[in-house]
């Protein structure tokens, strides 16, 4: 059973730092991984997907890595805003499964 | 392109009462999934659907969960009866086809089991 982590579970920076968010896989038979932002009292956003042929997806300050044969993904957000705080969900798709969620990254940008 | 609309957005019912969620997904999309979310925890896929076939509800607990989707596009979601361990936030979301492609998802509805 796939099973995903994300660390840390929160996290608080000054406004302008760059940063890193961590998601880990049990299970490397994945077809893809997706992140997700989710504000309060929100559904969740997709920001990027990565497709298990790729290593990498890029949007704006948000840059997105895939290492399958590891089991990790890390997303990078650029000069961070206060507008980025939200919680930070990742997910991987096993094909005709669903998506399996971690629990979340709760992310707070200080003004 | 308009997103994935759900109703209601809140719901607040006594335990043992019977709810139901609706799910407009985006237009095109085969795919619609039903996800449970729980204060605190990421989502749990509960049903996932291909056009109007269910393709996975290994998660689904059947003795009171039950979900449709009518000539494969909106799709309902019923508890009955609700306990309060049901208190959480439902989320549907739709994939042109299947968890290959990018998942978009609804606001919500949230539910209290009082």
């Amino acid at each position: 059973k796939q099973e995903v982590t994300q660390i840390p579970a929160a996290l608080s920076v000054p406004e302008g730092e760059n940063l890193v968010l961590n998601c880990s896989f049990t299970d490397s038979a994945i077809y893809n991984l997706q992140w997700f932002r989710q504000d309060p009292g929100k559904g969740l956003t997709s920001l990027l997907l990565i497709q298990s042929s790729q290593r990498e997806q890029t949007s704006g300050r948000l840059n997105a890595s895939l290492d399958k044969s590891s089991g990790r993904s890390t997303l990078y957000i650029a000069a961070s805003q206060p507008g980025d705080s939200a919680t930070y969900l990742c997910a991987v798709g096993g094909g005709a499964d669903g998506l399996t969620f971690g629990k979340g990254t709760h992310l707070i940008i200080q003004p | 392109e308009a997103g994935v609309a759900q109703s209601p957005r809140y719901k607040i019912i006594e335990k043992r009462q019977s709810v139901a969620f609706w799910c407009n997904p985006i237009s095109g999309h085969a795919t619609l999934y039903w996800y449970q979310q729980i204060l605190g925890q990421g989502p749990k896929l509960l049903i996932q659907f291909q056009n109007n076939g269910v393709v996975d509800d290994s998660q689904l607990p059947k003795d009171r969960f039950s979900a449709e989707r009518l000539k494969g596009v909106d799709s309902t979601l019923k508890i009955q009866p609700a306990k309060l361990e049901d208190s959480a936030v439902y989320l549907c979301a739709s994939s042109l086809e299947s968890s290959y492609t990018e998942a978009f998802f609804g606001q919500g509805t949230r539910l209290t089991v009082v």
